[in-house]
């Protein structure tokens, strides 16, 4: 059974800080990982979706990185603003059908 | 395009009172896909549609009903509401399925059960 971890659950860093979320999934038999935003009481916005042919995908001031064989998926944002205040959800596509999702990382950055 | 779509945002329901969560997406995706979420649980899957007519059940699929008639909408049924289902649900589409096809989701139906 597909299980998929993040770490840490909070972080609470200063504006400007780069900083990196992590995924780590159990069963390398994916077909995509997907990293989605959560503000609070909202839904989901996705933020990247990268294929598991591909190693990384890049959106403005995000990059996600995609390790298949280790099961580790990382999400790097540069000079962190307070707008990027939110919950980082990471999912894996399995069996074309079910998104499997981590619990989050609740990400607080301070002005 | 409004994307998805779902009422109410808020129901309070007593336990054993049946009713629907309604789902509209206007993007002509083929699969549809409902998740709630529950603290310290995060998202689990309760049932997908692949397309109109065709319906499977997820990770945790009882008391719930489900059904597609058009590609627009998805609606779920809760049939006798227990408090376990107090959780806030969220529908979802994507073109298709496989590699290529990101997923939108919905704002979300914030449900209690008294």
């Amino acid at each position: 059974k597909q299980e998929v971890t993040q770490i840490p659950a909070a972080l609470s860093v200063p504006e400007g800080e780069n900083l990196v979320l992590n995924c780590s999934f159990t069963d390398s038999a994916i077909y995509n990982l997907q990293w989605f935003r959560q503000d609070p009481g909202k839904g989901l916005t996705s933020l990247l979706l990268i294929q598991s042919s591909q190693r990384e995908q890049t959106s403005g001031r995000l990059n996600a990185s995609l390790d298949k064989s280790s099961g580790r998926s990382t999400l790097y944002i540069a000079a962190s603003q307070p707008g990027d205040s939110a919950t980082y959800l990471c999912a894996v596509l399995v069996r074309s059908e079910k998104l499997v999702f981590g619990k989050g990382t609740k990400l607080t950055v301070n002005p | 395009n409004a994307g998805v779509t779902q009422t109410p945002k808020f129901q309070v329901l007593k336990t054993g009172q049946s009713m629907t969560l309604q789902c509209a997406q206007d993007m002509n995706h083929e699969y549809m896909s409902w998740y709630r979420q529950d603290p310290g649980m995060g998202l689990r899957l309760i049932h997908y549609s692949v397309g109109a007519g065709i319906t499977d059940q997820g990770e945790v699929p009882n008391g719930y009903n489900v059904s597609r008639s058009t590609t627009e909408d998805f609606p779920l049924r809760l049939l006798s509401a227990a408090p376990s289902q107090t959780s806030v649900y969220f529908c979802a589409s994507a073109p298709g399925l496989g590699y290529f096809y990101e997923q939108y989701f919905g704002p979300g139906t914030r449900l209690t059960v008294t």
